[in-house]
């Protein structure tokens, strides 16, 4: 079936690792992005890119890094230099900015423990 | 920070109709309305979105004012499976779906 995949569901790991962040999709779309929730509250853009090798910054990009080599697949690095990285990282992806009157497709999400 | 304000939370009884209120008093003219709901601990799912006519799908209805600064989203007959935290959100015409700004949404609880 055609989706958007993120791993591992649950992630653990000591203060000052780096850690990356898996995100697959087989639905042929041009763009992906990267969202961290926080308990209560709504979605925060991390990065974004809206085509292979290209990619963006979104309001908390620091701490973070991406690569966009394949279509299919946008994974997420939190670096050490992130401060709070604990957090639930949601990966979602959809046609571009041309492509108007679509929507997103999220995965089901990454939850990162730092310890 | 969200263009869209929503209540925090709602009830709703089991089998009645949910009616979920969003300003967005700022929205411009090449700005679609989107609906999302996210259940607890999973990605967020689309539902429905629009541009000034109403809408329909096999989950909900969008109704957006004549002059576009408020829409309701109905879900005809509530279900437990439907207790989620709803989000309301603009985006342009040809704008990219990466730069929705969820804002806190509305969670909705349906009871027995």
């Amino acid at each position: 079936d055609g989706g958007i995949t993120q791993s591992p569901k649950y992630l653990f790991r000591k203060e000052g690792q780096n850690v990356t962040l898996s995100c697959e999709q087989n639905l042929n779309h041009d763009a992906m992005y990267w969202y961290r929730q926080d308990p209560g509250q709504g979605l925060r853009l991390i990065y974004y890119s809206q085509i292979v090798n290209d990619f963006q910054k979104g309001d908390i990009a620091e701490g973070y890094s991406v690569s966009r080599e394949k279509k299919e697949s946008f994974p997420l690095t939190v670096t050490s230099a992130q401060k709070n990285p604990t957090a639930f990282y949601l990966c979602a992806s959809g046609l571009p900015r041309e492509r108007v009157n679509t929507e997103a497709f999220f995965g089901q999400g990454t939850r990162l423990t730092v310890v | 920070d969200a263009k869209t304000t929503q209540p925090t939370s709602m009830d709703c009884a089991e089998g009645r109709a949910a009616n979920l209120p969003c300003n967005h008093s700022t929205i411009s003219g090449n700005e679609y309305v989107y609906w999302y709901r996210q259940i607890h601990s999973q990605g967020p799912q689309y539902i429905i979105h629009g541009l000034k006519n109403n809408e329909t799908n096999e989950m909900a209805s969008l109704i957006i004012t004549e002059d576009r600064k408020s829409s309701t989203l109905i879900l005809p007959h509530a279900t437990l499976r439907d207790t989620a935290v709803y989000y309301c959100i603009v985006n342009s015409y040809g704008g990219s779906q990466g730069n929705l700004i969820f804002g806190k949404g509305t969670k909705l609880s349906v009871k027995p």
